[in-house]
């Protein structure tokens, strides 16, 4: 049974960097998924902020996407993918939930976000 | 950009009664929609992808309805372990994936 794990620093400095890495268990992270991030805040509950696959292709929400990257690394060692956010904010404090899509060949050959890590709270504040 | 708009903001119900959320997309989004479930303190969990197929393990009292521009979720007879915030989401128009604001769901 396949479990995600977000880790990462729970703080972040205004105008620094939000790195948070998600593990992947009980599957790897090489298969044909979407793997991605979401966040949660009161003031715009879910926020999809983007998604990557194992071969490197990546989409991200418009409105994030100059500041966001996100990666898959899968070794001998590892076997996840990260979000890194630029520029951050206070608006950036958020739950950052990873989690994983089943896709088909098109964009919207798509079944939805069935599997969710428990999420990492992160705070925005000098 | 397309833009899901969710109403009612929230709804308080009587236990067993019917309860029906929409989601309104700004363009046409065919059955490319998705609904979650939101408890306090949980990860979100998906009930229906494809605006009416249900996800494995989801009560039959939830279901999905609707294409194009206008969906619903209802659910049947609303039960205690109910109550959260539901969430829709298109996945049609490429690069984003957006969801709507959501609806509480009350007793």
């Amino acid at each position: 049974q396949v479990q995600l794990k977000e880790s990462g620093s729970q703080l972040a400095k205004p105008s620094g960097t939000l790195s948070l890495t998600c593990e992947v268990s009980g599957g790897s992270v090489s298969s044909n998924f979407w793997w991605t991030w979401v966040r949660q805040s009161p003031e715009k509950g879910l926020e999809w902020i983007g998604e990557v696959s194992y071969a490197g292709t990546t989409n991200y929400n418009p409105s994030l996407k100059d500041r966001v990257t996100m990666s898959v690394e899968k070794t001998w060692s590892s076997n996840q993918f990260s979000l890194k956010l630029d520029s951050v904010t206070a608006a950036d404090t958020a739950i950052y939930y990873c989690a994983r899509a089943t896709r088909g060949s098109g964009f919207n050959d798509y079944y939805g976000l069935d599997i969710w890590g428990p999420g990492k709270p992160v705070t925005v504040s000098s | 950009e397309i833009v899901m708009t969710q109403s009612p903001g929230s709804l308080s119900m009587s236990l067993g009664e019917r309860a029906t959320l929409s989601c309104r997309a700004s363009h046409n989004i065919a059955i490319s929609l998705a609904w979650y479930q939101l408890k306090p303190g949980q990860s979100p969990r998906l009930l229906i992808y494809g605006a009416s197929t249900r996800v494995a393990g989801v009560p039959g009292r939830f279901s999905g309805g609707g294409s194009g521009t206008e969906f619903t979720l209802t659910i049947s007879s609303l039960q205690s372990e109910d109550i959260a915030v539901y969430y829709c989401q298109q996945y049609h128009e490429w690069p984003s994936r957006t969801f709507g604001r959501g609806t509480k769901v009350a007793i």
